[in-house]
């Protein structure tokens, strides 16, 4: 079975440009995690949802940020003027269960770099 | 608030050597669950492991083991006879259950990780 698929794996683009993160969760997950990994903040929960709907953006750094789940089967990840400390490996992770306990499997993860 | 520590930065072994690596966590609640993930160069977070805080047995799979003690708030990770493959960084990680109950819990917090490089 396919895993959590993200789309690009690797995303260069200058400050001030717009940027979208895709995300497929394994079929059957009703979870859905966007996760930021830096070196000095490491691994920051941004969003959660569940069964589509948002339960939690309180990571969500500010206005630029913004998460969509349109269906069970697709999530992006909008950053909208992006800056130079966007930069950061974006991980989608997906879960079955509808609860931050349950086991979450992670994408391969998308590397953004802002120039 | 929950904390999840994980006080190795950085670990160098041996090949074969045997390695533990340390998970402190804290948690005003009593019902959260515990995780183990992998990261290796590829960059990928592989699960490795869950447990919930009513189950302390120690758990075995091949070559890793996991030792939880509730009474220290600890959850380590050992691996035995460390192979090359093993190099990678290790993350632990903490999720509660008290805020939403059985419908939601608090988001999962990730340690810092501990990079483990084995040596041939």
């Amino acid at each position: 079975d396919a895993g959590v698929i993200q789309s690009p794996r690797h995303e260069v683009t200058e400050m001030g440009q717009e940027v979208t993160l895709r995300c497929k969760p394994i079929s059957g997950h009703n979870s859905l995690f966007w996760y930021r990994q830096t070196m000095m903040r490491g691994l920051e929960l941004l969003i959660y949802f569940n069964n589509n709907v948002p339960i939690d953006d309180s990571g969500m750094p500010e206005d630029r940020f913004s998460a969509k789940m349109p269906n069970a089967s697709f999530s992006t990840l909008k950053i909208q003027p992006s800056e130079p400390r966007d930069s950061a490996v974006y991980f989608c992770a997906s879960s079955f269960g509808g609860r931050t306990t349950d086991t979450q499997y992670f994408g391969p993860g998308t590397r953004l770099t802002v120039l | 608030a929950q904390k999840v520590t994980q006080a190795q930065t950085e670990i160098s072994v041996v090949e074969k050597e045997d390695v533990t690596l340390d998970c402190v966590y804290e948690t005003r609640d009593t019902t959260y669950y515990l995780f183990w993930y992998k990261q290796p160069p590829s960059g990928e977070l592989v699960f490795l492991i869950r447990r919930n805080s009513f189950d302390e047995q120690n758990e075995i799979s091949g070559r890793y083991s996991w030792n939880f003690q509730k009474s220290t708030s600890s959850f380590n990770f050992t691996i035995t006879a460390s192979q090359v493959v093993d190099s990678a960084v290790y993350f632990c990680a903490l999720s509660e259950t008290g805020l939403y109950g059985d419908t939601g819990g608090f988001k999962t917090i990730f340690g810092a990780g501990t990079r483990l490089f084995v040596k041939a």
